[in-house]
């Protein structure tokens, strides 16, 4: 078990380009959670799937964001016609089936810097 | 609607003193409740959570809070700091049920150093 993995760790793109981040969860974890973070904040919901099922959106996520889990397993996280604002760190964690009590379980974050 | 607020963005200790940050929450339904440790350039990790039974939650590097539901408080503690303890520590609130339950709500985070 080698953790949630993010790829890639750092991403600097000029105003208008688009954006592309992966997401390896733990391999038994079928619950998958992508968060942002900006600077001086604690990170903030973006969206939830649950094997390949984007479940819920939060209104942070603008027509420019889409996320998707084709098959279940990994997932990516796009942003068209980046703008500064969206400059952050993107984090994706991940959960078990038996989702009750147990913790989601962080990777080690996209940082975006928008110039 | 669940809210987390941490009081204090900076908190700054001399090693081996008392570490104690300060978590209240709002919540609607009862709630879960976790702290978690980022160190910079990473992701978070789990120091301890509470969810059901004892209130006082004992979790990793000898940290330990306490749920006060009269006081809707979880702050976190650990008798001695380290300089290894310093990090960026964050405070998270959900829902035990209902929808949405999966949601993590955090606070902004208070950063701590320890001093030598």
């Amino acid at each position: 078990d080698t953790g949630v993995s993010q790829d890639p760790r750092h991403k600097i793109t000029k105003r208008g380009q688009n954006v592309t981040f992966r997401c390896d969860p733990i391999s038994e974890h079928n619950r998958l959670y992508w968060y942002r973070q900006t600077l001086g904040q604690g990170p903030e919901f973006l969206t939830y799937f649950q094997n390949e099922a984007q479940l819920e959106k939060s209104r942070l996520l603008s027509d420019r964001f889409s996320a998707e889990r084709p098959k279940g397993s990994f997932s990516t996280l796009e942003i068209q016609r980046t703008e500064q604002g969206d400059s952050a760190m993107y984090l994706c964690a991940s959960s078990p089936p038996a989702f009750s009590y147990n913790e989601q379980f962080f990777g080690p974050g996209t940082r975006l810097t928008v110039l | 609607a669940q809210s987390v607020t941490q009081l204090g963005s900076h908190v700054s200790v001399s090693e081996g003193a008392l570490v104690l940050l300060r978590c209240n929450y709002s919540s609607s339904v009862p709630p879960y409740l976790f702290w978690y440790v980022q160190y910079p350039n990473q992701g978070l990790q789990l120091l301890l959570k509470y969810t059901t039974g004892a209130t006082l939650v004992k979790g990793i590097n000898g940290f330990e809070a306490e749920f006060k539901k009269s006081e809707t408080s979880f702050h976190l503690t650990k008798p001695s700091a380290h300089m290894s303890d310093a990090a960026e520590y964050f405070c998270a609130v959900r829902k035990n049920s209902g929808g949405s339950n999966y949601k993590l709500t955090f606070g902004k985070g208070t950063l701590l150093t320890v001093n030598p």
